[in-house]
This record gives structure tokens, C-alpha cells and sequence, in this order.
């Protein structure tokens, strides 16, 4: 079965600051890997996934994630944080089969200090 | 197009009552899926469908009901409400690629039951 953690609810950065949000998946098979990220009261946006065509996977508004098979780990970066990065982060794995459910993390809460 | 609308945006419910959480979608999407978003939780998979007339339950499908009548549409039914059901949920859709698809979501419904 798979499953992701999240390490850390809440990530305080400064602005300008490097933002480092981190994920570790358990898959039994090679997994495709998700972040969403959500904005306070909207729905969940896709920042980026990852489905084995490159390692190290570029999204949207300047953050990008590595995969890393040996320490299971799908951690996601963005060199200079932004006040407008300050959002609910969330990783997902998608559950496999034709169905390819996504099994998500608790999710981390990134603010961004002026 | 208008991508994955959801109604009604907020409802109180008291202890018992039913209600039906309106979703669609003009993508013409297969796939659409049901999720609750609980403090501290992340996102849990309600129910699920891969297309008209095919539904199936995901993690936490206790209390809930789903159709898939047509393609465009994805009611979530609460037959009897309990306070363990105030949560926000969000309908999600999938565009064709199997697992590695991204969902889209939306808005969200905000639903609190005394």
C-alpha cells in the first residue's frame, strides 16, 4: 500500500528565504508523485508531478522537487520565498492501478515572515 | 469553460437531516472523486468513479452516497448527517492519463452539522 508523510505541520521562512517542504512516500511499486498546494478557502492547485521521465521535476511559481528513490523522499524547493507562497502545501501519491487514486500527506502549512 | 463547480458553498445541517452536495464538471472528464479536508487530516477519498454508472468507495465512505448519472455530474449524498461529518469537501476531477493525471478541483463546500 502506499502512503506519504510530511515532516513538519507548520514552516515559518522569511521572505527571500529558501523554502524546503519535505515528503517521504512508501510505495510497493514506483510511484507517481504529486504536490498540490492550496490557498486559504480555494480548492487544491497542481504544483508539479513526478512519473519517472526526470528526476528532478520543475512546477509552477518557481518551486521544484526531486526524487530521490534511495531515501524514498520527494522533498520540494523554491530558492527565494515570496509573501504570496504562503499557503497549505500538500503531498501526494497516486494509489496505482487503473484507478490511481491519490493518497495525500496532512499537509504543511508554509508562512512567509516580511 | 468553468472547470469543477461545487454548490452549495457553505450549509449548516442539524443532527439527522439529508442533503446532496452538487458537482460538475464541463472537461469531460472520466474519472471524478469525492474528498473531506479535516484540520491535521490532509485530504481523505470519499467516493470515486471512472465514469457513468460506475462508482466505487475510497477510504472513509461511511454515511455517504454517490451516483454518476452522466459524465458531467457527481452528486455526494449525506443520508442522515452526524457531527463527525462538519468538514470541508471538495469534488475533484482527472483529466485522461490514467495515474499520472492531474485533478482539478473545486472550491470547496463547507459543511457544518449541530
Amino acid at each position: 500500500a502506499q502512503s506519504v508523510t510530511q515532516l513538519g505541520s507548520h514552516v515559518s521562512v522569511s521572505e527571500g528565504a529558501l523554502v524546503l517542504l519535505r515528503c517521504n512516500y512508501s510505495s510497493s511499486v514506483p510511484p507517481y508523485l504529486f504536490w498540490y498546494v492550496q490557498y486559504p478557502n480555494q480548492g487544491l492547485q497542481l504544483l508539479l508531478k513526478y512519473t519517472s521521465a526526470a528526476t528532478l521535476v520543475k512546477g509552477i511559481n518557481g518551486f521544484e522537487a526531486e526524487f530521490k528513490k534511495s531515501e524514498t523522499s520527494f522533498h520540494l524547493t523554491k530558492p527565494s520565498a515570496h509573501m504570496s507562497d504562503a499557503a497549505e502545501y500538500f503531498c501526494a501519491v497516486s494509489g496505482g492501478g487503473s484507478q490511481g487514486n491519490l493518497i495525500f500527506g496532512k499537509g504543511t502549512k508554509l508562512s512567509v515572515k516580511p | 469553460n468553468a472547470g469543477v463547480t461545487q454548490t452549495p458553498k457553505f450549509q449548516v445541517l442539524k443532527t439527522g437531516q439529508s442533503m446532496t452536495l452538487q458537482c460538475a464538471q464541463d472537461m469531460n472528464h472520466e474519472y471524478m472523486s469525492w474528498y473531506r479536508q479535516d484540520p491535521g487530516m490532509g485530504l481523505r477519498l470519499i467516493h470515486y468513479s471512472v465514469g457513468a454508472g460506475i462508482t466505487d468507495q475510497g477510504e472513509v465512505p461511511n454515511g455517504y452516497n454517490v451516483s454518476r448519472s452522466t459524465t458531467e455530474d457527481f452528486p455526494l449524498r449525506l443520508l442522515s448527517a452526524a457531527p463527525s461529518q462538519t468538514s470541508v469537501y471538495f469534488c475533484a476531477s482527472r483529466e485522461s492519463g490514467g495515474a499520472f493525471g492531474e485533478q482539478y478541483f473545486g472550491p470547496g463546500t463547507r459543511l457544518t452539522v449541530t
